[in-house]
């Protein structure tokens, strides 16, 4: 039972054009979201999160976008650059929950 | 400000086997999480231990267990190792005091391989 899901396994695209990732999930007790990237070798890295009171957060380059109605979120990276090359992972969690539940994973490369 | 670290990096055993990782959470943290990352997947919830005491299990049989120190660093360990064991285990340290965020920050992992 899939509770994030990350439908697209890749995305590349052109450096200084906007890269969009998307997140899909089904419980509908998940009230906070984050974004974390991951880089070969290492730990995932946070990102950017929002709460479910939220529709958009903003973090420089970067803003998720939260749409309670279709259970949907997404991450915008623009401008993007090469450094942002990695696998990018949705996750969320319920108020008051120990765990974060993630997505499989978006493998992002960005092409000179 | 220390981040997350874990140890070993990497660690070869044999099926049936017992492994212990460990883990030094991030200065200010007294929360630790375990999380198992297979290939090509997100990483799973195993378990969080606050205050020494485990506080939320994920779907993992009881060969997995752990430990969290005074400290507040935490050991993950796994008895009778399977080949499906195989994984990358990462570690993530938090707060979980009032007011405190949902953000979980992580460690580079130590990547189990079983033979």
């Amino acid at each position: 039972d899939q509770q994030v899901k990350q439908n697209s396994p890749s995305l590349s695209v052109q450096e200084g054009r906007i890269s969009i990732l998307n997140c899909d999930y089904t419980n509908s007790m998940f009230d906070y979201f984050l974004w974390y990237k991951k880089y070969p070798a290492e730990g995932p890295t946070f990102l950017i999160s929002i709460s479910s009171i939220k529709d958009k957060n903003e973090d420089g380059r970067f803003t998720v976008f939260l749409n309670k109605s279709a259970k949907h979120l997404s991450l915008h990276i623009v401008p993007s650059q090469p450094g942002d090359s990695a696998v990018y992972f949705c996750a969320a969690t319920e108020r008051g929950a120990q765990k974060l539940v993630f997505g499989q994973g978006t493998r992002l490369t960005i092409n000179p | 400000e220390t981040g997350v670290t874990q140890s070993p990096t990497h660690l070869i055993k044999t099926r049936g086997q017992q492994v212990t990782l460990r883990c030094s959470s991030q200065s200010g943290h007294n929360t630790v999480s375990w999380y198992q990352q297979a290939l090509g997947q997100g990483p799973q919830f195993i378990f969080q231990y606050y205050r020494e005491e485990e506080n939320g299990r994920g779907n993992f049989p009881p060969r997995f267990s752990g430990l969290q120190f005074p400290n507040y660093s935490s050991e993950l360990n796994v008895n009778a190792l399977e080949l499906d064991d195989s994984a990358l285990y990462l570690c993530a340290s938090s707060t979980k005091d009032r007011g405190s965020s949902y953000e979980q920050y992580f460690g580079p992992g130590t990547r189990l391989t079983v033979t």
